[in-house]
C-alpha cells in the first residue's frame, strides 16, 4: 500500500461526457503529480501540483483541468470526453526531500 | 527539456539468466534519474534512484543501474532473473532534482518476461 488513494478505481461513461478524479496523497505529501497511461502514448506526465499551486505542466489537453484543495487532495476532471481519452489515470504524490513519486493503484477511464 | 528513451519494448530472459534493460537520457541540467516496476493492475513502485552521489546504485529485490554521464545511459541490470521480476519497468528523469517544481518524465517502458 502506497499510501495514495485514487476513486473511482474504475468509470464507465459516454462520449461528451465530464468525469472527476479524485486523489489523496500520502500523509505530508505536498507534490501531485497526475499521469496518463494509454497503450499507444505510454505514461504521459499531465500536470503538478505543489501545496495548492500549480507548478508544472506536460501534455495536458485543454478539456483536461486539475486542482489541489487546502487538505492536499486533488482532482483532475476531464470534460468533453472523447473515445481516446479511455486510458489509467495516476496519481502519485512526493515528500519534497527524497523525490520518489508513490503512485496509487489508478482509475481506469472507458468513454464508450 | 527532458527526454527518457528505453530500448525495446519487451525483453524475455530465461530464469537465472542476467536482466539488462537499457535506458538514455537527455537533459540540460544534471539529471535525477529513477527506475519503477509496474506490475499488473498495479501503481508504479520505485526501484531505484541516482542523486548524484554513488555511479553504481542499488535497488530492491537485487536491482542496480550504473549512471554513465558519458554514455547518458542509465541501465538496469539483475544478475540472475526470478520469476517474479516479470513486470513493466520504467526509467524516468528529472531535470530539477527534487524540486516542487519539478517534472518527472517516463520512458516508454519495457515489458520483462521470464521463461522457466
Amino acid at each position: 500500500d502506497s499510501g495514495v488513494t485514487q476513486t473511482p478505481k474504475h468509470l464507465i461513461t459516454a462520449t461528451g461526457q465530464r468525469v472527476t478524479l479524485r486523489c489523496s496523497p500520502r500523509s505530508g505529501d505536498l507534490s501531485v503529480y497526475w499521469y496518463q497511461q494509454s497503450l499507444d502514448q505510454g505514461l504521459q506526465f499531465l500536470i503538478h501540483y505543489y501545496n495548492g499551486e500549480e507548478r508544472a505542466k506536460g501534455n495536458i489537453l485543454e478539456r483536461f483541468s486539475a486542482q489541489q484543495f487546502p487538505d492536499l487532495h486533488s482532482e483532475l476532471n476531464l470534460s468533453s470526453l472523447e473515445l481516446g481519452d479511455s486510458a489509467l489515470y495516476f496519481c502519485a504524490s512526493s515528500a519534497r526531500t527524497t523525490g520518489e513519486l508513490f503512485f496509487g493503484e489508478g482509475s481506469r477511464l472507458t468513454v464508450l | 527539456a527532458q527526454s527518457v528513451t528505453q530500448l525495446g519494448s519487451h525483453v524475455s530472459v530465461s530464469e537465472g539468466a542476467l536482466v539488462l534493460l537499457r535506458c538514455n537520457y537527455s537533459s540540460s541540467v544534471p539529471p535525477y534519474l529513477f527506475w519503477y516496476v509496474q506490475y499488473p493492475n498495479q501503481g508504479l513502485q520505485l526501484l531505484l534512484k541516482y542523486t548524484s552521489a554513488a555511479t553504481l546504485v542499488k535497488g530492491i529485490n537485487g536491482f542496480e543501474a550504473e549512471f554513465k554521464k558519458s554514455e547518458t545511459s542509465f541501465h538496469l541490470t539483475k544478475p540472475s532473473a526470478h520469476m517474479s521480476d516479470a513486470a513493466e519497468y520504467f526509467c524516468a528523469v528529472s531535470d530539477a532534482g527534487y524540486s516542487s517544481a519539478s517534472k518527472i518524465i517516463f520512458g516508454s517502458g519495457t515489458r520483462l518476461s521470464i521463461r522457466p
